[in-house]
């Protein structure tokens, strides 16, 4: 199985609600990633989680809150969001951050509307 | 972390080879070259990647320049459904993506 898994595909939610994206793998990597991208833009990494741990936040703002609870799982929580934060997210993982010789796996990403 | 520059567009009729530049001048001696596509509103797959080598696997060849500051990706016999957009990216413990190039495939 080299599959990531993203849910929801498609959210849409108010600037006051709270919702969550969870991404999932079972392939024992143990570095996760958490991309941003807007329309015709490259992705934009937010987080990296290595062995469950945060390692880097690209100074995202808090209103994005990330948890990997377990190896094959990673949270995005959302929580007052601004129109502006529309955009593709993109989970991935790989075996590690450590080697360098490996390669990373894109889940499909959850389309997220912000009204 | 390389930082890269890539042709913003490129077109390549159907079953010819495309071959996608890229520049990562800033790569670091023992950095790996990555090479990433997205196909529309889909997430980045794998293609390749060298470390100096030239590599080949079943979608594409990459010839890496002796100095490593260029690359060179090629798909030898280009179908529709690679057109994509086409990323070069190298990085320790994340990957940074550059603008990277538009492939239109056509017939």
């Amino acid at each position: 199985d080299t599959e990531v898994t993203q849910t929801p595909k498609h959210l849409v939610m108010g600037m006051t609600n709270k919702k969550s994206l969870k991404c999932e793998q079972h392939m024992g990597h143990r570095a996760m990633y958490w991309y941003k991208q807007k329309a015709k833009k490259p992705p934009e990494l937010m987080f990296v989680y290595s062995y469950e741990k945060l390692s880097i936040n690209e100074s995202v703002p808090s209103r994005f809150s990330p948890e990997c609870p377990n190896s094959s799982l990673l949270n995005l929580h959302l929580h007052a969001l601004q129109p502006e934060d529309s955009a593709l997210y993109l989970c991935a993982s790989s075996p590690n951050t450590r080697q360098r010789n490996t390669e990373a796996f894109f889940g499909q990403g959850t389309r997220l509307t912000v009204v | 972390d390389a930082k890269t520059t890539q042709p913003p567009s490129m077109d390549c009729a159907e079953g010819r080879a495309a071959n996608l530049p890229c520049n990562h001048s800033t790569i670091s001696g023992n950095e790996y070259v990555y090479w990433y596509r997205q196909i529309h509103s889909q997430g980045p797959q794998y293609i390749i990647h060298g470390l100096k080598n030239n590599e080949t696997n079943e979608m594409a060849s990459l010839i890496i320049t002796e100095d490593r500051k260029s690359s060179t990706l090629i798909l030898p016999h280009a179908t529709l459904r690679d057109t994509a957009v086409y990323y070069c990216t190298g990085g320790y413990n994340k990957l940074i993506f550059g603008a990277g190039t538009r492939l239109a495939v056509h017939p």
